[in-house]
C-alpha cells in the first residue's frame, strides 16, 4: 500500500520555464516532508522539506507547497536548468517514529 | 567529515551465499537507516536504529536479513542465502541526534547482483 504517492513516473519542462512535480500521501498522521534529489549511480540527496504546520517553504529557485486537506505537496523548481535533470523521490515521516517514506519518483529531464 | 560510507559499492554474488555491506554513517548521528531500492521504485524502508537499538524492521525483511549496530557507530547488513530477487541497490542513511523533523543523509549505496 502505497502511502507516499508520486503518479508521474516522468516529466519534461523546457529550460528556464518552471517544473512542477507533484506528490500526494495517503495517511493524515504525516507531518514532515520532504523531496530528494537523486543521480544515477548516487544516493539519494535532501532538496528541501516543509512541516506540517506551514504550507509553504522556499529554497532558492525551490519551493515546495503542501496542502494538508488535500493531502498533497508539490515542489516548484523555476527557472529550470539542466542540472536538475535527475530523478526526485517525494517522502514524509510520521510523528516521532521519523521514519521516512518513499514514493516512487518522477523523473525529471530539462530539454535544451 | 566525508559523509556517509557504504562498503562495497558494488558485489556480484552467485545465488546461495551469504553478503554482508557496511555502512559509516556521519559521526554524531545516532539514527541508522537501512533502506532498499529496486528499478524503477523509491527507496523501501528495511530498518532502523537508535544508537545500537534497532527500533523497527520492515516486513521486507525476511530471515534471511539481520542488521546490527554494534557500540551505536557503524552499521551492517547481512543476506545470507542470497537469491536472484534480493538484487537491488541497498541504501544507508544516517540522521542528527536529538534532532526529529530532520531529513537523513544518504550514503551512495551498494549495489547487489544475484547471478
Amino acid at each position: 500500500d502505497q502511502q507516499v504517492k508520486q503518479n508521474s513516473p516522468s516529466l519534461s519542462v523546457q529550460e528556464g520555464r518552471i517544473s512542477i512535480l507533484n506528490c500526494d500521501y495517503t495517511n493524515s498522521m504525516f507531518d514532515y516532508f520532504l523531496w530528494y534529489k537523486k543521480y544515477p549511480a548516487e544516493g539519494p540527496t535532501f532538496l528541501i522539506s516543509i512541516s506540517s504546520i506551514k504550507d509553504k517553504n522556499e529554497d532558492g529557485r525551490f519551493t515546495v507547497f503542501l496542502n494538508k486537506s488535500a493531502k498533497h505537496l508539490s515542489l516548484h523548481i523555476v527557472p529550470s536548468q539542466p542540472g536538475d535533470s535527475a530523478v526526485y523521490f517525494c517522502a514524509a515521516s510520521e510523528g516521532a517514529d521519523d521514519k521516512i517514506i518513499f514514493g516512487k519518483g518522477t523523473r525529471l529531464h530539462i530539454l535544451p | 567529515d566525508t559523509g556517509v560510507s557504504q562498503n562495497p559499492r558494488h558485489k556480484i554474488t552467485k545465488r546461495g551465499q551469504n553478503v554482508t555491506f557496511r555502512c559509516d554513517p556521519i559521526s554524531e548521528h545516532n539514527r541508522l537507516y537501512w533502506y532498499r531500492q529496486t528499478l524503477g521504485q523509491g527507496p523501501e524502508f528495511l530498518t532502523y536504529f537508535q544508537n545500537e537499538a534497532q527500533l523497527e524492521k520492515s516486513r521486507l525483511l525476511s530471515d534471511r536479513f539481520s542488521a546490527e549496530r554494534p557500540k551505536g557507530s557503524f552499521s551492517t547488513l547481512e543476506i545470507q542465502r542470497t537469491e536472484q530477487g534480493d538484487s537491488a541497490m541497498y541504501l544507508c542513511a544516517s540522521s542528527p541526534k536529538g534532532q526529529r523533523n530532520t531529513e537523513a543523509f544518504f550514503g551512495q549505496g551498494t549495489r547487489l547482483t544475484v547471478v
